[in-house]
């Protein structure tokens, strides 16, 4: 079992430029949810997909958009990329009653 | 905002248990209480989650108060490589799975030789 896994690891981006990030959750896991880390903070909730819904919304502006597709997997989207959108941006996955498993993330840098 | 208060840090004597704190005095009837921790540039990592009773797995056993305004996590033997920062969250279940998790400042363990 492979865990989560997230793709790219590393990527920069110029301001007002759009991204897309990956994330495969871990085998049997329904539900994915993603986060923003800036550098010494702790991880921030964008939003959670559960049957290609989303479901909860954290306090992130409309430029943060994502997708659940029908085998689980999912993508974060983030328009209009400012320099203070420079995270870890982290996915985790999760089922019925049990804890979420996140992936090492992928490094963002908006230049 | 955060719903728990915890330690900024915390050191420990490899071998010995670690015993970590969390107070989280406005748990509402439906709110789990979750445990996680990071190593320095990964992803957090589960650790163990209960509702009122005490629960234990392989990686550490969590006692929760009887009003379950408090909590502790503890390793039983901690080793260098438990040296991490530990996050104590309260989270409520949406459709029987984890809902959002928000993360407070938790508690750096330095786990000492």
């Amino acid at each position: 079992d492979a865990g989560v896994t997230q793709s790219p690891t590393h990527l920069i981006k110029t301001r007002g430029q759009q991204v897309t990030l990956r994330c495969s959750p871990k085998s049997g896991h329904d539900t994915v949810s993603w986060y923003q880390q800036a550098l010494g903070q702790g991880p921030q909730f964008i939003f959670q997909y559960y049957e290609e819904e989303e479901r909860q919304r954290g306090n992130f502006p409309d430029r943060f958009s994502g997708h659940q597709f029908p085998n689980y997997s999912s993508e974060l989207n983030v328009n209009a990329l400012l320099l203070g959108d420079s995270a870890l941006y982290l996915c985790a996955s999760s089922s019925l009653g049990g804890g979420a498993f996140f992936g090492q993330g992928t490094r963002l840098t908006v230049v | 905002d955060a719903k728990t208060t915890q330690p900024p840090s915390m050191d420990c004597a490899e071998g010995r248990a670690a015993n970590l704190p969390c107070n989280h005095s406005t748990i509402s009837g439906n709110e789990y209480v979750y445990w996680y921790r990071q190593i320095h540039s990964q992803g957090p990592q589960y650790i163990i989650h209960g509702l009122k009773n005490n629960e234990t797995n392989e990686m550490a056993s969590l006692i929760i108060t009887e009003d379950r305004k408090s909590s502790t996590l503890i390793l039983p033997h901690a080793t260098l490589r438990d040296t991490a920062v530990y996050y104590c969250i309260v989270s409520p279940h949406y459709g029987g799975s984890q809902g959002n998790l928000i993360f407070g400042k938790g508690t750096k363990l330095s786990v000492k030789p």
